[in-house]
């Protein structure tokens, strides 16, 4: 099983500012990594597979970068509708995903 | 685009039994895997088992062996999920995913 592990788990950001968030693999998994957006009742949404390639119609101030068992994520300049919860997901083997880190208002 | 549509959640009493639907577009269905994931309510992401290609090989997570069945009908682009022996704590949203989870989900509550 490939244990997946995102820090931190809470995030306090300012409007406009950089967030980056981090996930990191158990084993090395390549580039099969996902990056999920959920907001309060609401399903995930995909932002980024593949590692770093960006889901349609997701905004360019989204990056995915990293590669074996070192992954980011990094909102470029922080708008009110990114305030929610991501996950990083991987698939090299079956399935499996982090606890999540929640980005909050500063 | 990839695309999955979940069906058939609801209000089931513990100890019943649902079965779960999805329709997958926008990709050539039997050349994946398929899995499903669940989400409790206030709570992450977990991967429940998936199926093989062919439908020959299915793998579950420890918490519901035993009480849940994948199987796939290729020839409709369709995943299922049999639920079986169902427990307050199975109430969660259940996607289906091949590699990424592109669907809205499907609830299902286990309650008297």
């Amino acid at each position: 099983e490939i244990v997946m592990t995102q820090s931190p788990a809470t995030l306090s950001v300012s409007p406009g500012e950089r967030a980056t968030l981090s996930c990191r693999a158990s084993q090395s998994i390549s580039s099969n990594v996902a990056w999920y957006q959920q907001r309060p009742g609401q399903a995930p949404r995909l932002l980024i597979y593949d590692a770093s390639t960006r889901a349609t119609g997701i905004p360019a101030r989204f990056s995915g970068s990293g590669s074996g068992t070192e992954f980011t994520l990094t909102i470029s300049s922080l708008q009110s509708e990114d305030f929610a919860i991501y996950y990083c997901q991987q698939y090299r083997n079956w399935l499996s995903f982090g606890g999540g880190t929640k980005v909050e208002i500063k | 685009e990839m695309q999955m549509v979940e069906s058939g959640g609801g209000l089931v009493q513990p100890g019943g039994s649902l079965r779960l639907s999805c329709v997958a577009s926008g990709f050539t269905f039997t050349n994946y895997w398929m899995s499903w994931v669940r989400q409790a309510p206030g709570k992450g992401l977990e991967w429940v088992g998936n199926i093989k290609e062919d439908g020959s090989e299915t793998f579950y997570v420890d918490s519901v062996k035993g009480r849940f069945t994948i199987s796939r009908d290729n020839a409709k682009n369709s995943l299922f999920l049999q639920m079986n022996s169902l427990r307050a704590e199975d109430t969660a949203v259940y996607y289906c995913a091949s590699t990424v989870i592109r669907g809205q989900g499907t609830l299902v509550t286990v309650s008297s």
